[in-house]
């Protein structure tokens, strides 16, 4: 089975905190993304990856960056947390382009 | 500028019954469609999927429906258990784009017993 794990599913920040959230898939996946979804508004993408240390934006890649330095892992990063981050990131990789994509279980964050 | 549309953000059906979830699109160049399903405190699961050179997959109780002229596809789920209750997304993806999936905005579907 594939496994997409991150590494923390609740988190409590401050604003100005810097976030890191990580992302590990274990099949060998060429492409990962990170998603945030929020009521009413669905999964909207932040950044994608289709290789190690690329890097695409999404659609709301603002006040996020990510990194991928080896192929199973993926993370984002808030440099400066603010409260309209607060949100569920969700992660997930996929081997094809139009694949299937594997989600994570998410990772809920608390900005105050 | 939503590309993918869910316009019932929830719905209710009694058990037994048909469900139909609905979404709409307005990307001419989306060629492929997948809906997925996320319970709370879970990421959403891959559940089914359509090219557009098709206008009908099926998958047990789930089938999908295409209507490419109406940019117009619909989730059946025949019969509905309590079990399906949950959050369902539709997704669209154009062949020709940077990999990405555009979600809709989901739809709480209820299966009351």
């Amino acid at each position: 089975d594939v496994k997409v794990t991150q590494s923390s599913r609740y988190l409590v920040k401050r604003t100005g905190e810097k976030v890191f959230l990580e992302c590990v898939q274990d099949m060998d996946h060429e492409n990962m993304f990170w998603y945030r979804q929020d009521p009413g508004l669905g999964l909207r993408l932040i950044y994608f990856s289709y290789d190690v240390k690329m890097k695409e934006k999404g659609d709301i890649p603002e006040g996020y960056s990510v990194s991928r330095e080896k192929k199973e892992r993926f993370s984002l990063i808030l440099e400066s947390a603010s409260t309209n981050q607060t949100s569920m990131y969700l992660c997930a990789s996929s081997l094809s382009v139009a694949g299937e994509l594997f989600f994570g279980e998410g990772s809920r964050l608390t900005v105050l | 500028d939503q590309q993918v549309k869910q316009n019932s953000p929830s719905l209710s059906v009694q058990e037994g019954r048909i469900s139909i979830l609905n979404c709409d699109y307005t990307n001419s160049m989306f060629d492929y469609f997948l809906w997925y399903k996320k319970y709370p405190a879970e990421g959403p699961t891959f559940l089914i999927s359509i090219s557009s050179i098709k206008d009908k997959n099926e998958d047990g109780r789930f089938t999908v429906f295409l209507n490419k002229s109406a940019k117009h596809l619909s989730l059946h789920i025949v019969p509905s258990q309590p079990g399906d209750s949950a959050v369902y997304f539709c997704a669209a993806i154009s062949s020709g784009s940077a990999r990405q999936l555009t979600f809709g905005s989901g739809t709480q579907l209820t299966v009351l017993p």
